[in-house]
Parts: structure tokens; C-alpha cells; sequence
């Protein structure tokens, strides 16, 4: 199974903060990489799609980088409506989710 | 714009099986992937596994740690994809979520979740 690691699990952030989530697999998955947000209460949302693709609707300042194991979410200015939690997701095998990243004030 | 809705029961005895059924609306179902995935409470996100529907061809795929108790079949008269997970302890407690996967893209819809409690 391909694991997936993310990193920090908890991020203390504030307003206009620049931030950024790591996630690494445990073996190669090119491309096959996806990001979502979660609030309380509400299902996952798609940012990102093959590690750098910006779903339509999504704010630019939500940027995605990486390929093979090493994956980044930035967000570039970190807003009020972006304190979440934050999930990697590799669907090269199977569909394997990260432990999640809590952006929080 | 499609849209998915889980149904089941919310409470589930131990050693019982879950059924949960998620119904398709505004769209078709052929060249996706339809998957079931949950979060128990305060936890991460975890793939339960998930069909791929072609026509008239399909096929699953399951977690390797459920895969001996979980069952994901498709209705296509009803726009409907079901899950059956047997022999459920207190660790199957979680909100449950069904999702359409695009190929390439990633599970770009899903349901609004239903939480399932397994308690005698």
C-alpha cells in the first residue's frame, strides 16, 4: 500500500500568513495527487487535482506543486475562510488519504 | 450539476452488517468512479474502496484492511451504488461519505455524509 505522510499536523497561522502543507508517499505516484479542504461538519472539497491543477471556483491563492513523493499545498495569503483542515490524496493505487493538516488561528 | 445522497440506518448493533446505499442525481454514472470513504469522529479520511462503471462492464476495488468485509455493488436502474460492510465493531463507527471520482482529477463530488453509530 502507498502511504501518505502530511505535514504539520497542526499549523498556527494567521490572517495574510503564507503558508504551507508537505505530503510525501511513500513510493512514486508521478503526478496522481489531490488536495481537499474540510470544515466541521462538511464533506471534503477538491482544490487541487494532479498536484498542481486549480479546480474552477478556487481561489489562485491556492497554488500546488511537486511530483514522484514530495507534494506542496501553498496557500499565499492565507484568508479567514481558510482556517480548515487539509488533506493529500494519492490515486495512482488504490486511494490513500494523508492524516490531514488543521490550519489554525 | 450532479449531486449524491448516502441512506441508511444510523445505528448499527455490533457483529451486524451496514448497508448504506448513495443515490446519483443530474448525471450519468458510466466512466466514473464511485467510491465510500469515512471519518471517524476527530479522525482522518479513509478510503473504503470504490467500483469504476463502463457500460455494461465494472470493476472494485477494495481496501486491503476491509477488504474481507466490505461488498460495493451498483444499481444502474435505480442510479445507485451501495455498501455492505459485515461483522461491524465500535471501531466502524465514522460518518460515512459516497463520492464521484473523475478520472485523472480526483473525487470531485461527494455526499454530505451520514454518520452510522455501532452500538448495542
Amino acid at each position: 500500500d502507498i502511504q501518505m505522510t502530511q505535514s504539520p499536523s497542526t499549523l498556527p497561522a494567521s490572517v495574510e500568513d503564507r503558508v504551507t502543507i508537505t505530503c510525501r508517499a511513500s513510493q512514486s505516484i508521478n503526478s496522481w495527487l489531490a488536495w481537499y479542504q474540510q470544515k466541521p461538519g462538511k464533506a471534503p472539497k477538491l482544490l487541487i487535482s494532479k498536484a498542481s491543477s486549480l479546480q474552477s471556483g478556487v481561489p489562485s491563492r491556492f497554488s500546488g506543486s511537486g511530483s514522484g513523493t514530495e507534494f506542496t499545498l501553498t496557500i499565499s495569503s492565507l484568508q479567514p475562510d481558510d482556517f480548515a483542515t487539509y488533506y493529500c490524496q494519492q490515486y495512482s493505487t488504490l486511494w490513500t488519504f494523508g492524516q490531514g493538516t488543521k490550519v489554525e488561528i | 450539476q450532479v449531486q449524491l445522497q448516502e441512506s441508511g440506518p444510523g445505528l448499527v448493533k455490533p457483529s451486524e452488517t451496514l448497508s448504506l446505499s448513495c443515490t446519483v442525481s443530474g448525471g450519468s454514472m458510466s466512466g466514473y468512479h464511485w467510491g465510500w470513504m469515512r471519518q471517524p469522529p476527530g479522525k482522518g479520511l479513509e478510503c473504503i474502496g470504490y467500483l469504476y462503471y463502463a457500460g455494461n462492464t465494472g470493476s472494485t476495488v477494495y481496501n486491503p484492511s476491509l477488504k474481507s468485509r466490505v461488498t460495493i455493488s451498483l444499481d444502474t436502474s435505480k442510479n445507485q451504488f451501495s455498501l455492505r460492510l459485515t461483522s461491524v465493531t465500535a471501531a466502524d463507527t465514522a460518518v460515512y461519505y459516497c463520492g464521484r471520482h473523475e478520472f485523472g482529477v480526483g473525487l470531485d463530488t461527494w455526499g454530505q455524509g451520514t454518520l452510522v453509530t455501532v452500538s448495542s
